[in-house]
């Protein structure tokens, strides 16, 4: 286990849903992330936040709705989402403090398998 | 734009052979690059980290080696095993930093009995 914990593993939703995905780090860092990993596609980077500042918003659509309510929670709302958004959603946390400061390992969640109809 | 290629696909090899995977990148101004261990239905674990002013990095039965300035990496598993199926993934970090990796698909790897 990586200290980051991802809730649900799993998600089937209709285009008129509102869900929310929970991202946990037990590591006590500073900086945390979202990711999209489509098949087939490399994973791309949706958010980054640190210390519970938005410091990335890698043109998300705006279906997709970031909170991060503190440094060990972060939290994905999704709203009127599409087929094609169906991917594996991932999490992943790093000590820095800074966005912009020196690069650091990445700690990831298992993610969550998200299924839109 | 940066621009992260990983070869082959795919890769099925014995038990006990030693396999190379191949990463290669389009701008060589990068801050580190990282190989990463994706299982299926799992996260990515981190395997190996190489600086920009490294040239390899080594755990265990992993060898990673960065050559900057023609813009590719090499993960080396020796003796491989059944149990290092997995996706092997490629990320770069750009000389700005930020922590920003862009990661290449992957290479899925099987070693069989």
């Amino acid at each position: 286990e990586t200290g980051v914990t991802q809730t649900p593993r799993h998600l089937v939703m209709g285009m008129t849903n509102k869900k929310s995905l929970k991202c946990e780090q037990h590591l006590g860092h500073n900086a945390m992330y979202w990711y999209k990993q489509s098949a087939k596609k490399p994973l791309e980077l949706m958010f980054v936040y640190s210390l519970e500042e938005r410091v990335e918003n890698n043109s998300v659509p705006s279906r997709f709705s970031p909170e991060c309510p503190n440094s060990s929670h972060l939290f994905l709302h999704l709203h009127t989402l599409q087929p094609e958004d169906s991917a594996l959603y991932l999490c992943a946390s790093s000590p820095a403090k800074l966005a912009g400061g020196p690069a650091d390992t990445q700690y990831f969640g298992p993610g969550t398998r998200l299924t839109v109809l | 734009k940066q621009e992260v290629t990983q070869i082959p696909a795919a890769l099925s090899v014995p038990e006990g052979e030693n396999l190379v995977l191949n990463c290669s990148f389009t701008d060589s101004a990068i801050y580190n690059l990282q190989w990463f261990r994706q299982d299926p239905g799992k996260g990515l674990t981190s395997l190996l980290l190489i600086q920009s002013s490294q040239r390899e990095q080594t755990s265990g039965r992993l060898n990673a080696s960065l050559d900057k300035s023609s813009g590719r990496s090499t993960l080396y598993i020796a003796a491989s095993q059944p149990g290092d199926s997995a996706t092997y993934l490629c990320a770069v970090t750009g000389a700005g930093g930020g922590n920003k990796l862009t990661f290449g698909t992957g290479t899925q790897l099987k070693v069989e009995l």
